[in-house]
């Protein structure tokens, strides 16, 4: 199994539509959790941390299901502007400096 | 305050070439990291950087050297260039472990 695997998509919603996107992590003892933004040809971007209890920032929600062993990211209406890549990303066990782990990402291309 | 800038943002070289690229950050961050991004296969960390001076392996380091004689910089580098050294390179820096903020990307081409 992967370290961090995502459904690469693409996603392809309609403007205001709600998606969700799956990621899922092979080390149990992971205890940081983020969802970064990449635009095309761009650099990545932090878009939130996950937390155990879940946290919301506008139209979008991050979940953490430790047992499971898998994070949500939860887009609510849809705009044009989230069209991007979403990189799920876990820390390493122990958390020492460059133990991130990135997913390939997912691609939601959102239309008019 | 620009952030984390990346020079040259394209480059092409031929195998056997070598070459440096430069990253420098004004954010006074300590954790500096050089990644490495292909279609399909998602970022993969190069070499990292805990502090001026120091430097350690990441997850595919062959055929790289870096070096961090001064804070803001991190240089890496390829002495004898590979087509499959092709690639978008990223550089990152933190003040912390998982807030990385990125560069624009190196675009390389190894013909």
């Amino acid at each position: 199994r992967k370290e961090v695997e995502q459904d690469p998509g693409p996603f392809n919603v309609p403007e205001g539509a709600t998606v969700a996107f799956n990621c899922t992590y092979s080390n149990s003892a992971s205890q940081s959790f983020f969802w970064y933004r990449q635009d095309c040809r761009k650099e990545p971007k932090l878009l939130m941390s996950v937390y155990s209890s879940g946290n919301e920032d506008g139209r979008f929600t991050a979940q953490l299901n430790r047992a499971s062993q898998y994070i949500s990211l939860l887009i609510r209406d849809s705009k044009l502007s989230d069209s991007a890549t979403y990189l799920c990303v876990v820390m390493r066990e122990g958390g020492s400096q460059g133990n991130l782990i990135f997913g390939k990402g997912t691609k939601l291309s959102v239309k008019p | 305050n620009a952030g984390v800038t990346q020079t040259p943002k394209f480059r092409v070289l031929k195998t056997g070439q070598s070459m440096t690229l430069l990253c420098a950050q004004d954010m006074n961050h300590e954790y500096m990291y050089w990644y490495r991004q292909d279609p399909g296969m998602g970022l993969r960390l190069i070499h990292y950087s805990v502090g001026e001076g120091t430097t350690a392996k990441g997850e595919v380091p062959d055929g790289y050297n870096v070096s961090r004689l001064k804070k803001q910089n991190f240089l890496l580098g390829l002495e004898s260039a590979a087509p499959s050294q092709t690639s978008v390179y990223f550089c990152a820096s933190s003040p912390q472990v998982y807030e990385q903020y990125f560069g624009p990307g190196t675009r390389l081409t190894v013909t």
